[in-house]
This record gives C-alpha cells, structure tokens and sequence, in this order.
C-alpha cells in the first residue's frame, strides 16, 4: 500500500508571496495533520484534521490556513511568506482523530523562503 | 520549560550493544507516546508507540513508559550503524487529542 504522499518535494519561494502545499493520507486514513520543522528541532503542530473538520490548530499565525477535501486528501496554504516560513512542512494521517491512533508521516515539502 | 524534553546528544553507543534513550514530559494528561526515528534530510518514521505503564517490545526495540515519573525510553538491543539517526520522543494528552508534542530529538551514533 502506498504510504502518505506530498507534493511538491522541493520549492523556493519568495517573500510576500503564497504556498499550497498538498497532502494525500494513507488509503483508509481519515485524519490529516501538518507539522512544520526547522533544521535541529523536533516538528511543530499546525493542524489537524479529521473527517473534512479543523480538530486543533498550533500556535501559529492566521497567514497558515489548511483544508480537507472529501477524498481526505489536505492542503496547506502559507500567505505572505516570510524568510522564517523556511522549513521541512510534513504531513501526517492517521485511521482518525484520537489520542490512541498513530501518525504516520509522509516524505515533506522542503521550502526555502528567499 | 519544554513540555517533552529530550538530551540532544549525540549518543555514542558501540555495535552490538544497547542503546537507552530517555525522554520527560511536563503534561500529566497526556495519554499516548511514541517514538520516531529520523535520518537526516528525511522525514520521521514512526518505530513504537505506547499508552500503557510498562514495557512494550517489537524486534530489537522496547519502549517503556512510567506516568508516575512523567518518563518514556527507548531501548535499542543489539544496536547497528543503521540505527545512527536523530529519535524524536513526542507525546498526545487527551484533553487535546489532536495535538502530538515532539522533543527536539536525541542523535544517536553507533561506532562500528
């Protein structure tokens, strides 16, 4: 079975500019969650959700905005990027929303914000 | 003060011998943990998960968690040059299920 897809791999971007970034979850997942993570740090919660709905949202700016879409599949869209955006974006699925479900993350988007 | 901690390392551990990586966490409600290994450039690869105080094994890797002590490891037995990658410990509380908090991870190094 295939695992959690992401695209595109690499980017390079802008400031000012704006990013979408998808997400296709592991067949059968219904649960979507985006993390960001900066070289030498562990990844930062940005949101999650499951069946279509926002479940939780990290501590980040209203310039980071995600959706699902009926096949599960996710989007995160980044606006007026800044230079401190640059990051590895990883998206995880999991079978649903709890506590008890494991995530399992897919390859990144690498974006470099120049 | 972090809510899961972890000592960046890195940890050099000699072939064949067993790796014990330790991780704390601040939040008393959280309910799930797990482990996940990441080699540099890729993302993390889930390797175990555990809710429940005790052991957990799979092959070479335990897991053992005790919520008394609000600590989580990992041990690696009969540890090779492949498992040298960076471990992230992270956590799940179920007043916020739909967030997992991750340590900034321990590098790990094993020395033929």
């Amino acid at each position: 079975d295939a695992g959690v897809t992401q695209s595109p791999t690499h980017l390079i971007k802008t400031r000012g500019q704006q990013v979408t970034l998808r997400c296709s979850p592991i067949s059968g997942h219904k649960s979507v969650s985006w993390y960001q993570q900066v070289l030498g740090q562990g990844p930062q919660f940005i949101f999650q959700y499951y069946e279509k709905e926002e479940r939780g949202r990290g501590n980040f700016p209203d310039r980071f905005s995600a959706r699902q879409f009926p096949n599960y599949s996710s989007e995160l869209n980044v606006n007026a990027l800044l230079l401190g955006d640059s990051a590895l974006y990883l998206c995880a699925s999991s079978l649903a929303g709890g506590a008890t479900y494991e995530q399992y993350f897919g390859p990144g988007t690498r974006l470099t914000v120049t | 003060q972090k809510e899961v901690e972890q000592n960046s390392g890195p940890l050099s551990v000699p072939e064949g011998a067993i790796a014990s990586l330790n991780c704390t966490y601040s939040d008393r409600g959280s309910q799930s943990f797990f482990w996940y290994r990441q080699y540099s450039g890729k993302s993390p690869e889930l390797i175990m998960f555990i809710y429940s105080n005790g052991d957990k094994e799979d092959g070479r890797f335990t897991a053992q968690l005790n919520k008394a002590s609000q600590y989580v490891s990992l041990l690696i037995r009969d540890s090779q040059p492949s498992d040298s990658a960076t471990y992230l410990c992270a956590s799940r509380g179920i007043s916020s299920a739909s967030k997992i908090i991750f340590g900034s991870g321990t590098r790990l190094s094993i020395r033929p």
